[in-house]
């Protein structure tokens, strides 16, 4: 099946950019988001990407795909201390209907 | 604001005694899910809904049933709580089509 993978933990100071990975194995993905999720609340979702895009930004976000490698990245500038979250990748594909493959999300940690 | 809603955000139940948890939606969704998420893993699809048929997981437990009288609600009955059943359960909608889910905050599930 389908195989959605990041890493585990990312840390960075406050004003610096973050960039969180995620890699994925359905070559016939349709659209990939990502989700923000803070302690104890749902998922938040902050933006997405088609599939036949590289690149969307969005304020301070930053989406970056790379089909061929099956590589999506998120990239955060300015990072604050509010950015502190788990953040998960998901992608879908719309001829195999309404679901979604979320990978294990990365945590991320921004030090004051 | 169009939103999903859970309540209640925490129970507390004991072991094997049956608890029911609720989700609503104010965004005219055909689909809703229900997820299980445990200690900041990826959230676990339990089942989901188109309009009013009922799709059940491979791996979802007898011990799980889901109720959605209308389009506006759906809710989640554990029979007989175990200890592996806490976690957070989250609730998801989308529009039959898309892939993009709205999540609510979701009710952590604490079993005694």
């Amino acid at each position: 099946g389908e195989d959605v993978e990041q890493s585990l933990f990312l840390s960075v100071r406050e004003g610096d950019s973050s960039v969180i990975n995620c890699t994925y194995t359905d070559s016939s993905s349709t659209y990939l988001y990502w989700y923000k999720q803070e302690p104890g609340a749902g998922l938040q979702l902050l933006t997405y990407i088609f599939s036949n895009m590289d690149m969307k930004q969005d304020q301070r976000l930053t989406v970056l795909l790379n089909k061929k490698d099956k590589h999506l990245s998120l990239r955060i500038a300015d990072t604050q201390t509010g950015d502190s979250a788990i953040y998960f990748c998901a992608e879908g594909d719309n001829n195999a209907g309404n679901m979604l493959t979320f990978g294990g999300g990365t945590r991320l940690m921004v030090k004051p | 604001d169009a939103m999903v809603i859970q309540n209640p955000r925490y129970q507390v139940t004991q072991f094997g005694k049956p608890v029911t948890l609720s989700c609503s939606q104010t965004l005219n969704h055909n689909v809703m899910y229900w997820y299980q998420q445990k200690s900041s893993q990826a959230p676990k699809l339990l089942f989901h809904y188109y309009d009013k048929d009922f799709n059940n997981e491979a791996d979802t437990p007898d011990n799980f049933q889901s109720r959605r009288p209308n389009t506006s609600f759906c809710f989640l009955d554990i029979r007989s709580p175990g200890l592996g059943d806490a976690a957070m359960y989250l609730c998801a909608t989308s529009r039959q089509g898309t892939l993009k889910q709205f999540f609510g905050p979701g009710t952590r599930l604490t079993v005694l």
